[in-house]
């Protein structure tokens, strides 16, 4: 069975601090893996990763996938109160399915 | 940019009632998706589509059929709704395979009770 893990669950930090939300995974046919940030509604798309290594940038936030180790890391770095949110890891997988296993999320709150 | 629109936004369903939701997307995507949200659980795929006239299980489907009679809409049935059922259901669209070139485009989500 696909699972796909993130850790902390929760996490409380003050504006400013710099924060690492992990997601790790065990798949068959891993194809990519994707993180999402949740605030109240609808889940929005800010990374595809499916390259060890390579870092994904925009902003203040940054991931980077370890293919060998089967675990991504998203960074959010001078962190603002807007970045409070749950922020889902999701893991695709290839064949006929198509579709994304999804972490718990990590629940970050940013206070001033 | 409208994107993924779901209808409607909350019901309460009493249980043995039956609903439909409605999801609509403006994007010409070829897959959709219906996911349900569950505290502690994260998102589990109900059912999907991978084009007009086609639907598929996902990892939840008990309970529920789908329907995806035109390309830009998909909809979710719940034929005699259970306490169980109580969630959040998200929509969401791709332009390919979600996960392996593209990215889900996801609905603002319809909060459902059943009492």
């Amino acid at each position: 069975e696909d699972k796909v893990v993130q850790s902390p669950l929760s996490l409380v930090v003050h504006e400013g601090d710099t924060v690492t939300l992990n997601c790790s995974y065990e798949v068959t046919n891993f194809r990519s893996l994707l993180w999402y940030k949740q605030e109240k509604k609808a889940p929005t798309f800010l990374f595809m990763l499916t390259s060890s290594g390579i870092e994904k940038k925009s902003g203040r936030l940054s991931s980077i996938l370890d293919k060998k180790e089967l675990f991504s890391i998203l960074n959010i770095t001078a962190t603002q109160t807007g970045d409070s949110a749950i922020y889902l890891c999701a893991v695709g997988v290839a064949g006929t399915a198509s579709k994304l296993t999804f972490g718990t999320g990590t629940r970050l709150q940013v206070t001033l | 940019n409208a994107g993924v629109t779901q209808t409607p936004k909350f019901r309460v369903l009493k249980t043995g009632q039956s609903m439909t939701l409605l999801c609509a997307q403006d994007m010409n995507h070829e897959y959709m998706y219906w996911y349900r949200q569950d505290p502690g659980m994260g998102l589990r795929l109900i059912h999907y589509s991978v084009g007009e006239g086609t639907t598929a299980k996902g990892e939840v489907p008990d309970g529920y059929n789908v329907s995806r009679l035109k390309k830009q809409n998909f909809l979710l049935g719940l034929e005699s709704a259970a306490p169980s059922q109580t969630s959040v259901y998200f929509c969401a669209s791709s332009y390919m395979r979600t996960g392996l070139r593209s990215e889900a485009f996801f609905g603002q989500g319809t909060r459902l009770t059943v009492v």
